[in-house]
């Protein structure tokens, strides 16, 4: 158990529609990363959030985007979703950014028909 | 930039047998290297970590791998496989900078017959 719960664990959504994914750290955790995984791929990376603002961002084009509350909680958003926007959705929170250390989530499960 | 190669998208071996996944990076700065376990239908577990310091690094569930700058690479071993131990690994990079993305390789799937 890594305290990461992310939400809802499955999603099925249509092509065109956005979608939010929800991410709750535990308390103290105040950077979250959030992973994109295609069957069969290693995780990529979409952007990270330190202390409510965006610390990075990989190579994915604006329609993904995220926001990070003061309760260690996260959202990505996407919009005008595609097909191959499928896949599993994984947040990550770090406690203590020098240890380098990432927990993660469960992930949801996104479909796009 | 950072990358891992991560060599045999799958391995299979018998229970008590030797474990060894192989992965292979680069990187143009010291990298900060480590291996996540990933189980069916669950997120990702940091297995162990490599930073500065000792270039043999001990895990949980019995696992160990060696940074070998010289060979750009860092191995993960197990001497006895388990049943338990069948599931997708992942070696991942990052640069030493507080904050940075952790890079993945592939995985590759273990796969522990009895």
């Amino acid at each position: 158990e890594t305290g990461v719960t992310q939400s809802p664990t499955h999603l099925i959504k249509t092509r065109g529609q956005q979608v939010t994914l929800r991410c709750s750290s535990q308390s103290g955790h105040n950077t979250v990363s959030w992973y994109q995984q295609a069957l069969g791929q290693g995780p990529q990376f979409i952007f990270q959030y330190y202390r409510e603002e965006e610390n990075g961002r990989g190579n994915f084009p604006p329609r993904f985007s995220g926001l990070q509350f003061p309760n260690y909680s996260s959202e990505l958003n996407v919009n005008a979703l595609e097909l191959d926007d499928s896949a599993l959705y994984l947040c990550a929170s770090t406690l203590d950014r020098a240890t380098y250390e990432q927990y993660f989530g469960p992930g949801t499960r996104l479909t796009v028909t | 930039a950072q990358s891992v190669t991560q060599l045999g998208s799958h391995v299979s071996v018998s229970e008590g047998a030797l474990v060894l996944l192989r992965c292979n990076y680069s990187s143009s700065v010291p990298p900060y290297l480590f291996w996540y376990v990933q189980y069916p239908n669950q997120g990702l577990q940091l297995l162990l970590k490599y930073t500065t310091g000792a270039t043999l690094v001990k895990g949980i569930n019995g696992f160990e791998a060696e940074f070998k700058k010289s060979e750009t690479s860092f191995h993960l071993t197990k001497p006895s496989a388990h049943m338990s131990d069948a599931a997708e690994y992942f070696c991942a990079v990052t640069k030493g900078q507080a904050g940075t993305a952790l890079i993945f390789g592939k995985g590759t799937t273990l796969s522990v017959s009895s």
